[in-house]
């Protein structure tokens, strides 16, 4: 089992930039989970899917965010346009009522 | 409401201390309960769980946690910690068979060696 498999591991761009993160969920978690961690704010939920559908993405924190999950294998979270304010790890979670299995995180830098 | 409190935000303790974070859950039914371990610079990672059964539940690395009912809580604990328990603990609760859980904001734990 590889785990939950994040892209790219670091990420580094200017603002206005769009940004594009990857996701791939563990096979058979039926829920997948998109956090954003920085020292000042901690860790947030931004946006959850259940069996493919978004459920709640009141975290998401403006109109420049968004998400999709096409499929049960991949999920993306974009960003357009991208603003320094951004610059956070970014980590995506699979989950079962077993509980959170995290990738490894993507580390954004907007110049 | 639904949601976890984690009461300390900062632990420091010397190696060979003993631990112990405070987790309180705020929960209408049955609860599953988590804690997870994120060391510096890496992700968060399961530490243990109890769904039913023992309240007294062991995990990884010496780590164990107690669910008291009557209190709400789950508070993890360790005899004697090593500096490479350096980490930030969070606790979490989720409804039995939920896959979604509340997660606290976690305690900050640095170990002087």
């Amino acid at each position: 089992d590889a785990g939950v498999i994040q892209s790219p591991r670091h990420e580094v761009t200017e603002m206005g930039q769009e940004v594009t993160l990857r996701c791939k969920p563990i096979s058979g978690h039926d829920y997948l989970f998109w956090y954003r961690q920085t020292m000042m704010r901690g860790l947030e939920l931004l946006i959850y899917f259940n069996n493919n559908v978004p459920i709640d993405d009141s975290g998401m924190p403006e109109d420049r965010f968004s998400a999709k999950m096409p499929n049960a294998s991949f999920s993306t979270l974009k960003i357009q346009p991208s603003e320094p304010r951004d610059s956070a790890v970014y980590f995506c979670a699979s989950a079962t009522f077993y509980g959170y299995t995290f990738g490894s995180g993507t580390r954004l830098t907007v110049v | 409401a639904q949601s976890v409190s984690q009461h300390n935000h900062h632990v420091i303790l010397s190696e060979a201390a003993s631990l112990e974070l405070g987790c309180n859950y705020s929960y209408g039914g049955t609860v599953n309960l988590f804690w997870y371990v994120q060391y510096p610079g890496q992700h968060l990672q399961l530490l243990l769980k109890y769904f039913s059964g023992d309240p007294l539940v062991k995990g990884i690395k010496g780590f164990e946690a107690e669910f008291i009912k009557s209190k709400f809580s789950f508070n993890l604990r360790k005899p004697s910690v090593q500096w490479s328990d350096t980490a930030e603990y969070f606790c979490a609760a989720a409804n039995t068979n939920a896959g979604k859980s509340t997660f606290g904001d976690g305690t900050t734990l640095t170990v002087k060696p």
